[in-house]
């Protein structure tokens, strides 16, 4: 089966650190760019990070640069997101999601997640 | 920075037909995409490169684009297209940021 499994999330103070995993099945993990997406509670999408399919390119959100690092295994299926130094503001259900198009312009997903809540709070 | 607009809310009854916009000064140089979220779930593409559409989605959904705005096209409505719709476009050549628009809620009255 095709899909994407997210793990990771909790409960962090704020200052602290936590780290995502998304375990990927069903297709060829390392010939796909891959990226994470979050949504804060009642609020819309936001790329946050994308890693191309060699880890050669990886793109960050204005909002995570230099706290949030995305890395990916792909003897492992799997992709991952560090998220350091974290803020009340990055409190979300972070998607896991699948470019759609392989080494290609065309940026846009079509594979995702059920999602991990993450929820930085005192 | 670079956003793109869509109303936050669209109503219509069982079997109309829904349009829900997009704006954004890059789109008639970029393609759009759009996404369909229930609550609780993840999002479904639903539209791709401005008109096509996936496998597997059901015909009534289309896509058009003119100049600045796209335009997502629900016919026939129905209760269970009730949800969140997101427009999104990026390149990554870079000369296009990665960005989503703020979300349509689509009531099925």
């Amino acid at each position: 089966e095709v899909q994407l499994v997210e793990s990771g999330g909790g409960l962090v103070k704020p200052g602290g650190s936590l780290r995502l995993s998304c375990a990927a099945s069903g297709f060829t993990f390392s010939t796909y760019s891959m990226n994470w997406v979050r949504q804060a509670p009642g609020k819309g999408l936001e790329c946050v990070s994308s890693i191309s399919e060699s880890s050669g390119s990886k793109y960050y959100a204005d909002s995570v640069k230099g706290r949030f690092t995305i890395s990916r295994d792909n003897a492992k299926n799997s992709l991952y997101l560090q998220m350091d130094s974290l803020r009340a503001e990055d409190t979300a259900v972070y998607y896991c999601a699948k470019d759609a198009e392989i080494t290609s312009d065309f940026w846009y997903f079509d594979l995702w997640g059920r999602g991990t809540l993450v929820t930085v709070s005192s | 920075s670079y956003e793109l607009t869509q109303p936050p809310s669209v109503s219509v009854s069982p079997g109309q037909t829904a349009r829900i916009t997009c704006s954004g000064d890059a789109l008639p140089k970029q393609y759009a995409y759009w996404y369909q979220q229930k609550p609780g779930q993840a999002p479904v593409l639903v539209i791709y490169k401005d008109s096509e559409r996936p496998s597997g989605i059901p015909e009534r959904f289309s896509g058009s684009s003119s100049g600045t705005t796209v335009t997502l096209t629900i016919s026939g409505v129905q209760a269970e297209d009730e949800a969140d719709y997101y427009c999104q476009s990026a390149d990554r050549s870079g000369s296009y940021p990665m960005v989503f628009g703020g979300g349509t809620k689509l009531t099925v009255l």
